[in-house]
């Protein structure tokens, strides 16, 4: 069956530094691939997104980008600030617009000062 | 839009006492999600409805949680009798239909409830 698999934080890094959060996948067909982001005391909300090989998805400075040939979706961001700690959690949706989303265990970011 | 709006924000409660969340999705989102989130077992999806109707239940613990979808505006997910392993945070996610009327990717959370039950 589908699955997601993301790398376990918690991750810890000073402001400005680079970000890297692995996430592969496994999955029948074409899935959309989506990074989701729980700020604390908060629901999940939409990062970014990715529909189809070799889109990239970015926002707020977060990027990823499909890549089907090694199934992975690893987010990226250049220069984190304290804001941009949070959990993230990157999901896949099936190719048909499915009902189900399926969610990786999610990845705790701290960003020191 | 308000977004999706989850009641009570907390609740605590005791052992064998029945519980009641509440949910009103997005207007117009035409698919309901409940999650249930622990630091044990992460987010773990408990049952999804579709134009109110429920689709997949297979994620709901046991027979003392039930949903219910009466309308496209309300949902509630119940507990009866609660236990102290049910203790967690519990969203309520809605998606939008597209303009065909089929179900699109993304979809959008609530607040969440944390229920602590003594």
């Amino acid at each position: 069956g589908n699955s997601v698999t993301q790398m376990e934080g918690p991750v810890t890094l000073s402001e400005e530094a680079f970000l890297t959060i692995n996430c592969t996948y496994t999955a029948t067909g074409y899935p959309s691939l989506f990074w989701y982001v729980q700020y604390p005391g908060e629901g999940l909300q939409l990062l970014l997104k990715a529909t189809k090989a070799d889109d990239k998805g970015s926002n707020k400075g977060f990027e990823a980008t499909y890549r089907k040939e090694t199934t992975s979706f690893h987010l990226e961001k250049g220069s984190v600030q304290v804001s941009d700690s949070a959990v993230y959690f990157c999901a896949l949706s099936d190719g048909t617009g499915g009902f189900k989303t399926i969610f990786g265990a999610g990845t705790r970011l701290f960003v020191k000062a | 839009d308000a977004g999706v709006i989850q009641s009570p924000r907390h609740e605590v409660t005791e052992m064998g006492q029945e519980v009641t969340l509440r949910c009103k999705p997005i207007s117009g989102h035409n698919s309901l999600f409940w999650y249930r989130q622990t630091m044990m077992r992460g987010l773990e999806l408990l049952i999804y409805f579709n134009n109110n109707v429920p689709i997949d239940d297979s994620g709901m613990p046991e027979d003392r949680f039930s949903a219910k979808m009466p309308n496209a505006s309300f949902s509630t997910l119940k507990i009866q009798p609660s236990e102290p392993r049910d203790s967690a945070v519990y969203f309520c996610a809605s998606r939008p239909s597209n303009h065909r009327g089929g179900a699109t990717d993304t979809q959008y959370f609530g607040p969440g409830t944390r229920l602590t039950v003594l």
